[in-house]
């Protein structure tokens, strides 16, 4: 288990919706990363956030946003929900935003989009 | 597109036989890493190997690079049912990217 905290754990929401999810970082960690995982397939990364600022965006369209915190605990915000968005939602933490460092993974929010 | 692509794509095994599991990419790495996945929760990360590097071991795990072939192989050892799993690869590109995963190997090892 690591230390990087998610919620909620799942999450039904309806299409149009829009929905918050929250993670919290490992002590000492600088970084998160979020990504979206459909059923089958590996993370697709959405964004990273060093030090309170947006360091990185995968191909994702703006109604993905994000913010960290001081504390660098991270928020994932998506607007208008379509049923392409159910998916597993991954946040994982780092050392630092190069690719050298080694993830924290959190347990994931799984969200359901009807 | 960069992602790494793992092969196979599953493998079932009998408990103490080895797996190995493969991992191409496209472009020029700085490192990979392989992670594990239990039942759709959080990845953990199992080992991180440098692009100039040729091999790494770590307990019953054993990782490989070829960057000539731009591919590197996890093999695990003396396999055991809590190794049931999915496997992924995921390459760092540029150092300021983020790491991009595979689809993974869906691993799983029979009593």
């Amino acid at each position: 288990e690591t230390g990087v905290t998610q919620s909620p754990t799942h999450l039904i929401k309806t299409r149009g919706q829009q929905v918050t999810l929250r993670c919290s970082s490992q002590s000492g960690h600088n970084t998160v990363s979020w990504y979206q995982q459909a059923l089958g397939q590996g993370p697709q990364f959405i964004f990273q956030y060093y030090r309170e600022e947006e360091n990185g965006r995968g191909n994702f369209p703006p109604r993905f946003s994000g913010l960290q915190f001081p504390n660098y605990s991270s928020e994932l915000n998506v607007n208008a929900l379509e049923l392409d968005d159910s998916a597993l939602y991954l946040c994982a933490s780092s050392l630092g935003s190069q690719g050298h460092y080694e993830q924290y993974f959190g347990p994931g929010t799984r969200l359901t989009v009807t | 597109s960069q992602q790494g692509e793992e092969d196979p794509q599953a493998l079932s095994i009998q408990e103490g036989e080895n797996a190995t599991m493969n991992c191409s990419y496209k472009t020029s790495i700085n490192n990979l890493q392989w992670y594990r996945q239990n039942s759709g929760r959080g990845l953990v990360h199992l080992i991180l190997i440098r692009s100039n590097e040729r091999e790494k071991h770590s307990g019953r795990l054993r990782v490989t690079l070829d960057t000539s072939k731009k591919s590197s192989s996890l093999l695990i050892t003396a396999s055991r049912a809590a190794d049931t799993a999915s496997y992924f690869c995921a390459t760092d590109h540029s150092g300021n990217t983020p790491l991009v995963f595979g689809k993974g190997t869906r691993l799983s090892v029979i009593a």
